[in-house]
């Protein structure tokens, strides 16, 4: 079973530069998250979709932009990369209050 | 908003003893999971184990069990016979609404030989 798949694993970009992390999941949930968690730290929320067509804002979402493109995918864009966004990212999937998670990217911004 | 404390950035504790994370978080809800979850150096984020708030009885699975104080709101995670292979980092997690999740800061757990 492949869960929650995330790609890339590894991204390095530079400032200014933007790209898409996908994701997507095989499990049939309806709610998708997205986090990013830095050094140090734990997870925080930057946005999520509790049904396919719906999207909402997390904690952290400024820089972000987010699309549910189905009930299996959800992608997170950074349309102007900047260093504060150096991260490790992760992708996760909903199912009886249980979070399923990808493998997680770890980008970093120059 | 909800809160979550974990007090004990490193923690560390000799293979086959037991050791204890602790965790405190705030809410005003009466019915709601908590969860730890473990992150080894790969990354990846590892269910360990959830409580039910409306269940008095703590949850265990294997070597892993809770303390669960409600009225405290106190949450810690017990590691009995600790194994080389428990060594991550683990955080405590509870529901924000929509079944999105708000971590602790984490704890990192040494285990010595």
């Amino acid at each position: 079973n492949a869960g929650v798949t995330q790609t890339p694993k590894f991204q390095v970009l530079k400032t200014g530069q933007s790209m898409t992390l996908q994701c997507a999941q095989d499990m049939n949930h309806n709610s998708m998250y997205w986090y990013r968690q830095d050094p140090g730290m734990g997870l925080r929320l930057i946005y999520y979709s509790a049904s396919e067509g719906t999207t909402d804002k997390g904690e952290v979402p400024n820089g972000y932009n987010v699309s549910r493109l189905n009930k299996r995918e959800f992608s997170l864009r950074l349309e102007s990369a900047a260093p504060s966004q150096t991260s490790v990212y992760f992708c996760a999937s909903t199912s009886k209050n249980i979070q399923y998670f990808g493998a997680g990217t770890r980008l970093s911004v120059l | 908003a909800q809160t979550v404390t974990q007090s004990q950035p490193e923690m560390s504790v000799q293979e086959a003893e037991t050791v204890t994370l602790s965790c405190t978080y705030d809410t005003s809800e009466s019915d709601y999971y908590l969860f730890w979850y473990k992150q080894p150096p790969s990354r990846q984020m590892i269910l360990v184990i959830r409580q039910e708030a409306y269940k008095q009885q703590n949850a265990t699975e294997n070597r892993f069990s809770v303390n669960f104080q409600k009225a405290a709101k106190s949450f810690s995670l017990k590691i009995s016979d600790s194994q080389l292979g428990d060594a991550a980092m683990y955080f405590c997690a509870y529901p924000g609404g929509a079944q999105k999740l708000v971590f602790g800061q984490g704890t990192r757990l040494t285990i010595n030989p």
